[in-house]
């Protein structure tokens, strides 16, 4: 019951390049988009999340860009880092629903 | 606590075996959720409480997997006949309430390994 479909599975970028990953969602009625960040033995960390009432928004070097008429929503991160380096999740909940269903992950390498 | 608590946090159990993994939320999140991660994964819904009750369930695989959290903290995921397809991670995670954009906080998991 894949409902959202997220790429690159796995990216490597070298330290201060920007790392872009993009997932696209198949359902509408979806109302709150999170991405989470996971660390190997740990489990998945809340990074930013965002609503489809706005287009964008940035924490820090993290930016989420929500395209809602194309059902995609991106992360980038800019400058990345070596501690950057993770599995990160896109994610959503529906408008009735509080149970976040996940994509399948794209793993993030930052070499120095 | 300060975070979610999961114990244990690796069981390897045989082949048609019960098991019970534990989560302790953080103190005073009435939201408490299980999911399952697979290898190269993401977590997959199982099950979710708010309070006592089982919210929605819908993501329970088959009548082997049951959850329960009597006095609305601590929850216990009972898995019977385990199968080795039930090989994963479980991963437990509370909020404050069940409502749209809480922040959910996870536990790191058990690993649970059937041979």
């Amino acid at each position: 019951q894949q409902q959202v479909k997220q790429s690159p599975q796995s990216l490597i970028v070298q330290k201060g390049g920007i790392s872009i990953i993009n997932c696209a969602y198949e359902n509408t009625a979806f109302d709150y988009f999170p991405w989470y960040q996971q660390f190997p033995g740990k489990g998945p960390a809340l990074l930013i999340a965002i609503r489809p009432d706005v287009s964008e928004k940035k924490e820090g070097r993290f930016t989420i860009s929500f395209n809602k008429s194309a059902k995609q929503f991106s992360l980038h991160i800019m400058d990345s880092q070596p501690g950057d380096s993770a599995t990160y999740f896109c994610a959503f909940t529906g408008r009735n629903t509080d149970k976040l269903i996940f994509g399948t992950g794209t793993r993030l390498q930052v070499f120095p | 606590g300060a975070g979610v608590s999961q114990t244990p946090s690796n069981k390897v159990t045989e082949k048609g075996k019960y098991v019970e993994l534990r989560c302790d939320p953080i103190s005073g999140h009435t939201a408490l959720y299980w999911y399952r991660q697979s290898l190269g994964q993401g977590p997959e819904f199982l099950i979710y409480f708010q309070g006592t009750g089982a919210a929605d369930d819908s993501g329970l695989p088959n009548d082997r997997f049951f959850a329960v959290r009597p006095e609305g903290s601590v929850s216990t995921l009972k898995i019977q006949r385990t199968e080795r397809g039930d090989s994963a991670v479980y991963l437990c995670a509370s909020s404050k309430q069940g409502t749209l954009n809480t922040e959910a906080f996870f536990g790191q998991g058990t690993r649970l390994t059937v041979v």
